[in-house]
This record gives structure tokens, sequence and C-alpha cells, in this order.
């Protein structure tokens, strides 16, 4: 089973819908991320979450929300789904307790939201 | 702002040869970490190789090393003895060690091809 899971992962919604991608982990880590894929413009941070009582916007938090519904559990919302919001979504993790060597960011399998 | 440039869309190698990927950075802090993340047709990012500004020596994993030139902000990998398997985006990303939110900040990619 995969440390960092993600559902779903393939998901087709319309304009104006509301729709939520969820990431659950099972590694214990306190910080949690999301971002997003574009062809040729590689990840770019939306939202973070320290632990479940901080979170902070990203490079491109617009049109986007969060909820950190417990340690393990990140969730992103996409309130008025539009087209340019069509994209791979990574949710990811790190451990700050762990040192300098160890705070490695590990990402989820993606989920891949088209809005049409 | 940091910025991370790949300036190879696409590289194409022959199975068992080498081949080199090129990464560029650009930070005024002298304390962080470089990764190389591949992203397989299956989408989920694998982390290849990571180094730590303040080591001087290149790191190395199996068949993957990098050329680290702090000086230059220079941040190459190198494939040895490509596999059919190395066929995948790679992403040179680049991480703070004074941001404590430890977020990536990415390259747009290059695509590697193997041919058989």
């Amino acid at each position: 089973d995969a440390d960092v899971t993600q559902t779903p992962r393939n998901r087709i919604t319309k304009t104006g819908k509301r729709i939520m991608l969820e990431c659950s982990q099972t590694k214990g880590h306190d910080r949690m991320y999301w971002y997003r894929q574009d062809p040729g413009l590689g990840l770019r941070l939306i939202y973070y979450s320290f632990d479940v009582k901080d979170i902070n916007k990203g490079e491109i938090s617009d049109g986007y929300s969060v909820s950190r519904q417990a340690q393990a559990k990140f969730s992103l919302s996409l309130e008025s789904a539009i087209p340019n919001q069509t994209a791979l979504y990574f949710c990811a993790t790190s451990d700050s307790r762990t040192g300098r060597t160890g705070n490695t960011i590990y990402f989820g399998e993606g989920s891949w939201l088209t809005v049409v | 702002a940091q910025t991370v440039t790949q300036s190879q869309p696409e590289m194409s190698v022959q199975e068992a040869e080498t081949v080199t990927l090129s990464c560029t950075y650009d930070t005024s802090e002298s304390d962080y970490y470089l990764f190389w993340y591949k992203q397989p047709p299956s989408r989920q990012m694998i982390l290849v190789i990571r180094q730590e500004a303040y080591k001087q020596q290149n790191a190395t994993e199996n068949r993957f090393s990098v050329n680290f030139q702090k000086a230059a902000k220079s941040f190459s990998l190198k494939i040895s003895d490509s596999q059919l398997g190395d066929a995948a985006m790679y992403f040179c990303a680049y991480r703070s060690a004074e941001d404590s939110s430890y977020k990536l900040i990415f390259g747009s990619g290059t695509r590697l091809l193997v041919r058989p």
C-alpha cells in the first residue's frame, strides 16, 4: 500500500462544480502539501500545512481551499471549478522532526482532474 | 526568489550509454538542498537523489550521480548504463534550508528517451 494515498486518481467535472481531492498518509509526517503540475511548467505549490492548526498559502492558491482534518488527512477543494484548473494534482508529506538528512518530501501518485 | 531552470526539454540516450541532464538554479542563500525527481508514465514522483549544499562531495545512488557546482549554481544528473526503465520526465528541485516550510521549487523538466 502507498504511504501517501490520493483519491480520486482521475476525475472529470463540469465548470462551476465543487470538487474535493483527498489525501491521506501513513508516514506519520507532520507537514503536508498540495502541488499542481501543468505540462511544461513543473510542479507549483498551492497550499501547505505545518500541522492541523497551521495552514499556509503557496504561490498559486487562488481558486483553491484546503482542510487539514487530522494529521494524516489533507484535502484540496475547488469551490467552483474552471477549465484552466485542469491539471495533475499531487499531495506530498515531509517530517520536520528527523533533522537535516530526513526531511525529504514524499509524493502521492497524483490526481488527474479535468474540468470541462 | 529562487528559480530552477532545466534548459533541455528532451534528451535521448542509447541503452547502456551515459547521459547527463542539466539544471541551473538561482538563489542568494548559502544553505539549501537540491533534488532530482523522476516521473515515469505512471505519474508518480520518485526521488532519485538529493544533495545538501554544504557538502562538497557529489551525491551518488547506484547508477545515478550528480555534478554539484555551487559557485556556478549548477546541478547536473548523470545516468550511467542507461536502462529502458529510466525513460521518464526528470525534474530538478530546490529547497531552502532557511525556509521552515520545506517547500520545493521545481524546474520545468526534461523528458528522457531511452533507445533500445
